[in-house]
């Protein structure tokens, strides 16, 4: 099973900042990585995948970058409604599908 | 627009059943695998299962193999999880969460939830 490692497990930033968050594997999943948004009370929400593809409808200032065992998820300017959780997904070795512990991005 | 509605959940006691079940609209709901995911209470999130289109092929994670069984009826645009042999680490939130037409499991799509509580 492909365990994924995601740091650190809370970022406390203000809004306009520069928000990285890291997702590490276990072991390779070559481009094989999304990123997921979770806000209080609702359903995850698919934001990045392949590693740095943004999926439809996400903003620009969302992107992904990573290949092999190291992920980031970078948030350029951070807005009021990107405070949530957000998790990491492999689907390169399945079953299972696994995902990260979650960042809990707060504002600060 | 698509659509993934949940139904099914509630409490049950340790060694129980319950069958949960997913309404889709919205898209050619035979063309998609679907999948089960679910969230314990102010927790992460775990993939449970997943179903291709046709319903042949069928995969979970280790810890609800031999208890949990998928299923889907296209006729009906509809996918279930049935849950067997309960234990308290079952109760979550299940989310049914569309995935793609190929093995590309990437799920773009998600209900809200239902809720199982396994507790005497």
């Amino acid at each position: 099973e492909v365990v994924l490692t995601q740091s650190p497990a809370t970022l406390s930033l203000s809004p306009g900042e520069r928000a990285t968050l890291s997702c590490r594997a276990s072991e390779s999943v070559v481009k094989y990585l999304a990123w997921y948004q979770q806000k209080p009370g609702q359903a995850p929400r698919l934001l990045i995948y392949d590693a740095s593809n943004r999926a439809t409808g996400i903003p620009a200032r969302f992107s992904g970058s990573g290949s092999g065992t190291d992920f980031t998820l970078t948030i350029s300017s951070l807005e009021p409604e990107d405070f949530a959780v957000y998790y990491c997904q492999q689907r390169y070795q399945w079953p299972p599908i696994t995902f990260g512990q979650g960042t809990r991005l707060e504002i600060k | 627009e698509v659509q993934l509605v949940e139904s099914g959940g509630g409490l049950v006691q340790p060694g129980g059943s319950l069958r949960l079940s997913c309404a889709a609209s919205g898209f050619t709901f035979r063309s998609y695998w679907m999948n089960w995911v679910r969230q314990a209470p102010g927790k992460g999130l775990e993939w449970v299962a997943n179903i291709n289109g046709d319903g042949s092929d069928k995969r979970f994670v280790d810890s609800v193999k031999g208890r949990f069984i998928i299923s889907r009826d296209n006729a009906k645009s509809s996918l279930y999880l049935q849950m067997n042999s309960l234990r308290a680490e079952d109760t979550a939130l299940y989310y049914c969460a569309r995935g793609r037409p190929t093995m590309d499991i990437l799920l773009d799509d998600w209900g809200q939830g239902t809720l199982v509580t396994v507790s005497s």
